[in-house]
């Protein structure tokens, strides 16, 4: 099983790039790296899942180097409105709809 | 698409009762799992459910139960509820038990128990 370990808060102001990285040093082969996002007393929200190199979509970017020992969420332009709690992921292997979260980034976006 | 549907939104419960809870997935999924959400513990899973079956099961007490019905709909029952049972309970559903799809959570039900 994978361990994450990630910042537990960021600041930052409207209008800035954001960039929040995960570690997760005993990631195996097969496991992908998925990015979750929470608001307050809501659910988590998928936000972007990658295997290797760079994936791109309407809401963020998720950049992972060749080891693969970490990886990068990068949220271009936030608003007040990204200010949430962000999880970083990785799959087990051997399928199953398991999801390990660790505590999370809380980034807060100021005006 | 209608998206996943838990009820009831909040239940307030005094100890020792028990209380059932329910979640209804997206239309065509079939796998449904649980998961506990407290301010010490985090997010921690509870189980999952896929054809009526449980698949996987996290470290909970035997109080903690479940189970999923042929239309995919799925319930978790609490018995004999203590303080520390208190949290926000999130059910997630995707169309088939694959940690790669992504999982949609409902909106969950905020349990507190006096």
């Amino acid at each position: 099983l994978a361990k994450t370990t990630q910042p537990i808060s960021m600041d930052s102001y409207e209008g800035q790039e954001v960039n929040i990285t995960c570690s997760h040093n005993n990631i195996a082969t097969n496991d992908y790296i998925t990015w979750y996002q929470q608001f307050p007393s809501q659910g988590p929200r998928f936000i972007i899942q990658g295997y290797k190199t760079k994936v791109t979509n309407e809401v963020a970017s998720l950049f992972i180097p060749a080891d693969r020992k970490s990886s990068t969420l990068s949220l271009p332009r936030v608003s007040l409105s990204d200010t949430a709690v962000y999880y970083c992921l990785v799959g087990l292997t051997g399928g199953g709809n398991k999801l390990t979260f660790g505590t999370g980034t809380q980034l807060k976006v100021e005006l | 698409k209608a998206g996943v549907t838990q009820t009831p939104r909040y239940l307030i419960k005094t100890r020792g009762q028990q209380v059932t809870l329910s979640c209804s997935p997206i239309s065509g999924h079939r796998s449904v799992s649980w998961y506990q959400q407290t301010p010490g513990q985090g997010l921690q899973f509870l189980f999952e459910y896929f054809s009526e079956t449980q698949r996987n099961k996290g470290n909970f007490p035997g109080r903690f139960s479940g189970r999923q019905f042929s239309n995919s709909r799925s319930e978790m029952n609490v018995s004999t509820l203590e303080l520390g049972d208190s949290a926000l309970y999130l059910c997630a559903s995707s169309p088939v038990p694959d940690i790669y799809n992504e999982q949609f959570f409902g909106p969950g039900t905020r349990l507190t128990v006096l």
